[in-house]
């Protein structure tokens, strides 16, 4: 069984630009939630999936979105990148048990 | 709506002394409460949660923690700190309603001196 997985590892971009980030859940997992960690803060939610479908949203402005495949892995999409949002991007993937979250290594985003 | 106080931002202790993060929690429901570390340039590993059972809970790597509810607390304690303790540690919370979403502290970061 293959944990949470995400991917680039890190990446660099340019103020203005476009990014997708990826997340592959846990084997079974049908739920991914993503979370946006600044340096020396504690994560922030962004969003979660459920079966395909938005399932809540945290205090992000629509340039952040995110689709859920049929496989239950899941992107994260970022327009029009601010230097503040450079962080480490976490995604999270459980079985519809809020107990039971199980987090990917993350990807470091830095916006020049 | 919950949030999470995590108190001091930097501990430092010394190798073999008892390790004390403090956490003290906002939920207008009964809430799920969790404790996770996270090592340098990696993501977070849950140490253990709290789920309305028993009160002391047990975690891996020695950690246990207790919900007091009249102090609104999840404090995590080691009886004795080892140098591979050294991490950030953060508290979460969650309401365990439909978005599942987690609400964390600003974190604390754990110091070990040899």
């Amino acid at each position: 069984e293959t944990g949470v997985t995400q991917s680039p590892t890190h990446l660099i971009k340019t103020r203005g630009q476009q990014v997708t980030l990826r997340c592959s859940s846990q084997s079974g997992h049908n739920t991914v939630s993503w979370y946006q960690q600044a340096l020396g803060q504690g994560p922030q939610f962004i969003f979660q999936y459920y079966r395909e479908e938005e399932n809540g949203r945290g205090n992000f402005p629509p340039r952040f979105s995110g689709l859920q495949f049929p496989n239950y892995s899941s992107e994260l999409n970022v327009n029009a990148l601010e230097l503040d949002d450079s962080a480490l991007y976490l995604c999270a993937s459980s079985f519809g048990d809020p107990r039971e979250q199980y987090f990917g290594p993350g990807t470091r985003l830095t916006v020049t | 709506a919950q949030s999470v106080t995590q108190l001091g931002s930097h501990v430092s202790v010394s190798e073999g002394a008892l390790v004390l993060l403090r956490c003290n929690y906002s939920s207008s429901v009964p809430p799920y409460l969790f404790w996770y570390v996270q090592y340098p340039n990696q993501g977070l590993q849950l140490l253990l949660k709290y789920t309305s059972a028993a009160t002391l809970v047990k975690g891996i790597n020695g950690f246990e923690a207790e919900f007091k509810k009249s102090e609104t607390s999840f404090h995590l304690t080691k009886p004795s700190a080892h140098m591979s303790d050294a991490a950030e540690y953060f508290c979460a919370v969650s309401d365990g309603r439909a978005d599942q979403k987690l609400v964390f502290g600003q974190g604390t970061r754990l110091t070990i001196n040899p």
